[in-house]
């Protein structure tokens, strides 16, 4: 969707190095979400966002953190990057009222720490 | 983890209807089935859902058995960019939301 933007599409950084990754979305919703995404294991949930005083965290998030700036803004932060953190990250959002709202994603951000 | 089973890959002649098909015979009373599909180096796109209705929209129609234990998303007439791997999800409670298990999926290859 080009309604969730994502930057940077890729990047190559070092151990150690603290990245962030930004999400924009011009949706109007109020759910934001963090994935990544590693060959043969799917989507697993880093954080998500239901509103901009809510941030909740997901199935893996230990590593990671998240700000949620404004409505339309969810940025996720790698403090100090390490090897096992190479992988695909996908933003996502959805609206809200009622639990079947789909979820709507970004391109994704290629990230690989040396 | 994924609660659904498609068939690994599909072929369609291009202009002709696609069918995909989706078994997910543990999906409980209240939830919906969603199809989405992914073109490599995208991000996952949505296309539709759906709880027991058969449903429509301007990319494909789902029709859902009435025991809803299986689906099946239509493309009424598939285009080579319709080229993609395409998921079944049923979604799965995780922290207090909800998470999309994308499976294996089924890799539709649109042939001209």
């Amino acid at each position: 969707d080009a309604d969730v933007t994502q930057t940077p599409r890729n990047r190559i950084t070092k151990t150690g190095k603290r990245i962030m990754l930004e999400c924009s979305q011009t949706k109007g919703h109020d759910r934001m979400y963090w994935y990544r995404q590693d060959p043969g294991l799917g989507l697993q949930l880093i954080y998500y966002s239901f509103d901009v005083k809510d941030i909740n965290k997901g199935e893996i998030s230990d590593g990671y953190s998240v700000s949620r700036q404004a409505q339309a803004k969810f940025s996720l932060s790698l403090e100090s990057a390490i090897p096992n953190q190479t992988a695909l990250y996908f933003c996502a959002t959805s609206a809200s009222g009622g639990g079947n709202q789909p979820q709507h994603f970004g391109d994704g951000t290629r990230l690989s720490i040396l | 983890d994924a609660k659904t089973t498609q068939p690994p890959s599909m072929d369609c002649a291009e202009g002709r209807a696609a069918n995909l098909p989706c078994n997910h015979s543990t999906i409980s009373g209240n939830e919906y089935v969603y199809w989405y599909r992914q073109i490599h180096s995208q991000g996952p796109q949505y296309i539709i859902h759906g709880l027991k209705n058969n449903e429509t929209n301007e990319m494909a129609s789902l029709i859902i058995t009435e025991d809803r234990k299986s689906s099946t998303l239509i493309l009424p007439h598939a285009t080579l960019r319709d080229t993609a791997v395409y998921y079944c999800i049923v979604r799965v409670a995780t922290s207090g939301t909800y998470k999309y298990i994308f499976g294996t999926g089924t890799r539709l290859k649109v042939l001209a």
